[in-house]
């Protein structure tokens, strides 16, 4: 059972450049997460999707757009990247419609912006 | 065994202590609490929940306490092994509605032999 699957692991870009995170989860959760961690700040959300065809801002969403493409996948874009971006990114799921439960976490993606 | 005070940011204790990590929390209303375990280069893993109906939550070793009147969760591990190093983040559900956690900035657990 794979659970949160994230990709890339691991990637280089420069300022300006887009690409988009892939994220995908095998255990039929409704709600799904990205999140991402930088030194001294913990987790921080990003955006989040309740259920299918929905998604919603979090805490930090600027500079970033989602699709949440079917139940199982849940996307990141970065349109034009900047330095402030370089960070690990996570993404999550889980069963209820909502927070309130345990969150599932993929392995993160490491992303560097030069 | 060891305590801390809030948000410290690192906690170091010798392996058979019992560790203490605090966490304060930001909004009254938050009615889920969890704790978080991250070892390193990999994603959070669950630890212990807890609802704001309740005081206190045991499991195997570890133990929530949740003080509403101060927004204070604090979690104890009994017994701290070096397998127990690691990240620890408190998170609440800050939505009324349910649909996510906000995390805390996460404390360093450090055990030694």
């Amino acid at each position: 059972n794979a659970g949160v699957t994230q990709t890339p692991k691991f990637q280089v870009l420069k300022t300006g450049q887009s690409m988009t995170l892939q994220c995908a989860q095998d255990m039929n959760h409704n709600s799904m997460y990205w999140y991402r961690q930088d030194p001294g700040m913990g987790l921080r959300l990003i955006y989040y999707s309740a259920s299918e065809g929905t998604t919603d801002k979090g805490e930090v969403p600027n500079g970033y757009n989602v699709s949440r493409l079917n139940k199982r996948e849940f996307s990141l874009r970065l349109e034009s990247a900047a330095p402030s971006q370089t960070s690990v990114y996570f993404c999550a799921s889980s069963l209820p419609t909502g927070g309130d439960g345990e969150l599932f976490f993929g392995e993160g993606s490491r992303l560097t912006v030069l | 065994g060891e305590s801390v005070g809030l948000h410290l940011p690192t906690l170091s204790v010798q392996e058979g202590d019992n560790s203490i990590i605090n966490c304060a929390y930001s909004n009254s209303a938050s009615d889920y609490f969890i704790w978080y375990k991250q070892e390193s280069g990999k994603g959070p893993q669950f630890i212990i929940d807890i609802r704001s109906n309740m005081d206190k939550r045991q499991g195997q070793r570890v133990t929530v306490l949740l003080n509403k009147t101060v927004k204070h969760l604090s979690l104890q591990i009994a017994a701290t092994q070096p397998g127990d190093s690691a990240v620890y983040f408190c998170a609440e559900n800050i939505d009324q509605a349910g649909t996510a956690l906000i995390f805390g900035k996460g404390t360093t657990l450090s055990v030694s032999s």
